[in-house]
């Protein structure tokens, strides 16, 4: 089984569903993290956990909220779906005593089209 | 801001022939961590290699290497023999000490042609 978990892999939603993406890990990392990747622009931060308590925006939280269930699982909500959502997320989780030497461990990427 | 760009956005190389990736960023950070990450078609993000600023020494990992130039603020990743599973996005990434977040470049499309 893979360390980092996403579900769905591919998903195609309408404009104004609620979607929510799901993140799981093995690893046993306490720091979890969404990204979306778009063409062009890389990878931006959308919302960051340290722990179960501590959840913060990144750089482009709007639209979007999130929920750590567990130190295992971490959520993304997309509240109202708009086509400009559309996008790859990526789940990504650190070793917060180890992020320099190993970096993220990314899960596979859900690919949203929001239509 | 710290920003990381990748300056050519899609490169092409015959298969067994070197090629470099550019990566520059800006920080006023001393201390920090560089990486590359590879995007093949699978979507999967796959750490290729990375560097800590306080070295000079760069980085290889088998046919991966970097030249790192703290001064210029530059970390170009060098693909020796390539090979056609060598084709795939290519990230560049930092991160400075002590803190949480990578920066990414917008990446570089990589093709090895057979």
């Amino acid at each position: 089984d893979a360390d980092v978990t996403q579900t769905p892999r591919n998903r195609i939603t309408k404009t104004g569903k609620r979607i929510m993406l799901e993140c799981s890990q093995t690893k046993g990392h306490d720091r979890m993290y969404w990204y979306r990747q778009d063409p062009g622009l890389g990878l931006r931060l959308i919302y960051y956990s340290f722990d179960v308590k501590d959840i913060n925006k990144g750089e482009i939280s709007d639209g979007y909220s999130v929920s750590r269930q567990a130190q295992a699982k971490f959520s993304l909500s997309l509240e109202s779906a708009i086509p400009n959502q559309t996008a790859l997320y990526f789940c990504a989780t650190s070793d917060s005593r180890q992020l320099a030497n190993y970096g993220y461990t990314f899960g596979s990427g859900t690919r949203l089209t929001v239509v | 801001a710290q920003t990381v760009t990748q300056s050519q956005p899609e490169m092409s190389v015959q298969e067994a022939e070197t090629v470099t990736l550019s990566c520059t960023y800006d920080t006023s950070e001393n201390n920090y961590y560089l990486f590359w990450y590879k995007q093949p078609p699978s979507r999967q993000m796959i750490l290729v290699i990375r560097q800590e600023a306080y070295k000079q020494q760069n980085a290889t990992e088998n046919r991966f290497s970097v030249n790192f130039q703290k001064a210029a603020k530059s970390f170009s990743l060098k693909i020796s023999d390539s090979q056609l599973g060598d084709t795939a996005m290519y990230f560049c990434a930092f991160i400075p000490k002590g803190t949480y977040k990578y920066i990414f470049g917008t990446g570089t499309r990589l093709k090895v042609l057979a």
